[in-house]
């Protein structure tokens, strides 16, 4: 079974400019989130999507971020413009979702990005 | 809303040794999950362990095992006979059973099996 794909696994911009990160989540997965871990916390939870549709969005930053999953499978993040705080580890990650047997959600391997 | 706290930013120990890491947290939940997960340099997190709140009996796999003390809202890792390969963050995590089953971390205990 292929695991959580995330590309790029690394990206350097500079403020202003704007990035997009995208995810392909494990064939079947309802649930897709997207984490924002900074150097040296723990993941903080952007956004979460149930198929297509936004369940969790609390924590994003709208005047900057967005994200979509347009069909329900894969998903891309953008950040415009970007900050300096923005520099961080974006993790997706996704589960089978709320109806389905509880089980873990599995991560992919994380875009760094760094904001110079 | 859930909090987790790792109150040990750091650890070390001797290879074959046992540690144990402390994690306590807050919910108002009645049901949900906790987790254990390691994250090595390559930042892929990768589940250790999971203890589903309702279950008395604490979670083993193989070297790792739980103390899960509903009461106080505690839930420490125990790695036995460390390896070389167990030097990573560890992250407590709190997951909800309800709605949105998101995951709350806590701030990360870095572990490293001394040779």
């Amino acid at each position: 079974e292929a695991g959580v794909a995330q590309s790029p696994r690394y990206k350097i911009i500079e403020k202003r400019q704007s990035v997009a990160f995208w995810c392909n989540p494990i064939s079947g997965h309802a649930t897709l989130y997207w984490y924002q871990q900074i150097l040296g916390q723990g993941p903080k939870l952007l956004i979460q999507f149930q198929n297509n549709g936004v369940v969790d969005d609390s924590q994003l930053p709208k005047d900057r971020f967005s994200a979509e999953r347009l069909k329900g499978v894969d998903s891309t993040l953008k950040i415009q413009p970007a900050k300096l705080e923005d520099s961080a580890v974006y993790l997706c990650a996704s589960s089978p979702g709320a109806n389905r047997r509880k089980t873990e959600a599995f991560f992919g391997q994380g875009t760094r990005l760094t904001v110079v | 809303a859930q909090t987790v706290t790792q109150s040990q930013p750091e650890m070390s120990v001797q290879e074959a040794e046992t540690v144990t890491l402390s994690c306590t947290y807050d919910t108002s939940e009645s049901n949900y999950y906790l987790f254990w997960y390691k994250q090595p340099p390559s930042r892929q997190m990768i589940l250790v362990i999971r203890q589903e709140a309702y279950k008395q009996q604490n979670a083993t796999e193989n070297r790792f095992s739980v103390n899960f003390q509903k009461a106080a809202k505690s839930f420490s890792l125990k790695i036995s006979d460390s390896q070389l390969g167990d030097t990573a963050m560890y992250f407590c995590a709190h997951g909800s059973n309800f709605g949105n089953e998101k995951l709350t971390f806590g701030t990360g205990t870095r572990l490293t099996i001394i040779p």
